[in-house]
């Protein structure tokens, strides 16, 4: 089942601040986190394991609510580099795979 | 190095074409996918191959299948594809169920024509 996630666009100027939010009716195991930029393949970017576990390699926090099945990705002080569109995917307990949320597609300008 | 090769870059087949789109992962991952992807959406899973078992999503159509000759092998056998399959194909391999993300080959781009 897909997740749900908001906004579906988010205009930043460099140095701003963005939050995006992802939720999911089912209970999750895992929430991930991609970029995509035109052209190109999902990038991981990060991944929240129910139990509080994180792992990433990139300097993008993000948090889970195991409680409410909610997920949230904090990009603070944007730079240019960070215009994309994000996904979250999200694993359930009984499965190996991953949906992905619709996208929000985050625009840095100078 | 891309560490999840796809062949090939692009593709065009008519829709009376048998073809095959190849994936091959160098990260020692036990579980492959295969997601489709049109403009402007999200990729959807099409196929899970995990610790030598298929998932299948069952909204696929039989024009699709898949095979997975060993572990770090995935193909994506086509036939009698409508011009709708035209879409950006995308491979995926990664750890396990909470191990770790995945990684996305570079794509495909199938036209069916």
């Amino acid at each position: 089942q897909q997740p749900v996630q908001s906004p579906q666009a988010v205009i930043l100027r460099e140095g701003e601040d963005a939050v995006i939010n992802c939720s999911s009716s089912k209970a999750l195991y895992s929430v991930h986190w991609y970029r995509q930029k035109h052209g190109e393949a999902p990038v991981f970017l990060m991944i929240l394991l129910k139990g509080g576990e994180q792992k990433g390699h990139e300097k993008i926090s993000a948090s889970f609510n195991e409680k409410k099945q909610q997920s949230s990705l904090y990009l603070t002080a944007s730079q240019l580099s960070y215009s994309g569109t994000y996904f979250c995917g999200t694993e359930g307990w009984n499965n190996n795979d991953m949906r992905f949320g619709a996208g929000t597609r985050l625009t840095v300008k100078p | 190095d891309t560490e999840v090769t796809q062949t090939p870059k692009h593709l065009v087949m008519g829709m009376t074409n048998k073809k095959s789109l190849k994936c091959e992962q160098h990260m020692g991952h036990r579980a492959m996918y295969w997601y489709k992807q049109k403009a402007k959406k999200p990729p959807e899973l099409m196929f899970v191959y995990s610790y030598e078992k298929l998932s299948i999503n069952e909204s696929v159509p039989s024009r699709f299948s898949p095979e997975c000759p060993n572990s770090s092998l995935l193909n994506l056998h086509l036939h009698a594809l409508q011009p709708e399959d035209s879409a950006l194909y995308l491979c995926a391999s990664s750890p396990g169920q909470g191990g770790g993300g995945y990684t996305f080959g570079s794509g495909t781009r199938l036209t069916v024509v």
